[in-house]
């Protein structure tokens, strides 16, 4: 079974940093991007960022909300992504969804599967 | 940036047929996907390229996408399908391409 579970959420203050991790199992961590998705409680889903595979040269493309702010990076040898997040705001606060890339072509990607989300609260 | 704009609610009736619309500029020539999402739990995709389903998805859940709107149809809605259903797309036409979501409709089985 595919899954994927968040880990590191929790309460910060305005400024500090949080890293959060995506642990994956069920499949080849290391041939699909991975992304990260969040939600501010009541709203909608804001993609945040996202990681290529190795295959693709392992780069990054960040939302423009936290870009300079926020970087992804992936260990395949573990099957873990990470969303390292600094200078963190208060309109930062959300659950962040780690999720899957799927592609069926250069112009089609869709996430699939999503983890259960981890809250981040950023509060003085 | 692209913006894909969804109706904030849907109400149908059980049995009924309840159709999700998202509009975007020229979506009919990208390929759309969508979301259900129930009160606090993660997303599940229920509809990628405009029509697929993934394996366990019912096949009362159907799209299709034309011009400047996708619709999300689900036939013979029952209580159970009640969430939020978010379109998104993946624009590619810049050099930093990025995924769009769509406001979110809230879908009411009465």
């Amino acid at each position: 079974e595919v899954q994927l579970v968040e880990s590191g959420g929790g309460l910060v203050q305005p400024g500090r940093s949080l890293r959060l991790s995506c642990t994956a199992s069920g499949f080849t961590f290391g041939d699909y991007a991975m992304s990260w998705v969040r939600q501010a409680p009541g709203k909608g889903l804001e993609w945040v960022g996202f990681i290529r595979s190795k295959a693709y040269g392992g780069t990054t493309e960040y939302a423009a909300s936290v870009k300079g702010r926020f970087t992804i990076s992936r260990d395949d040898s573990k099957s873990i992504a990470y969303l390292q997040m600094n200078s963190l705001k208060t309109e930062d606060t959300a659950v962040y969804y780690c999720t899957r890339v799927v592609s069926s072509g250069y112009y089609s990607n869709w996430f699939d599967p999503w983890g259960q989300g981890t809250l981040v609260t950023v509060s003085s | 940036s692209y913006v894909l704009t969804q109706p904030p609610s849907v109400s149908v009736a059980p049995g009924q047929t309840a159709r999700i619309t998202c509009g975007g500029n020229n979506i009919g020539s990208k390929s759309v996907h969508w979301y259900q999402q129930k009160p606090g739990q993660a997303p599940v995709l229920v509809v990628y390229d405009d029509s697929d389903r993934p394996s366990g998805i019912p096949e009362r859940f159907s799209g299709s996408n034309s011009g400047n709107t996708a619709t999300l149809t689900i036939s013979r809605v029952e209580a159970g399908d009640e969430a939020d259903y978010y379109c998104q797309v993946w624009d590619s036409s810049s050099d930093h391409p990025y995924w769009v979501f769509g406001g979110g409709t809230k879908l009411t089985v009465l």
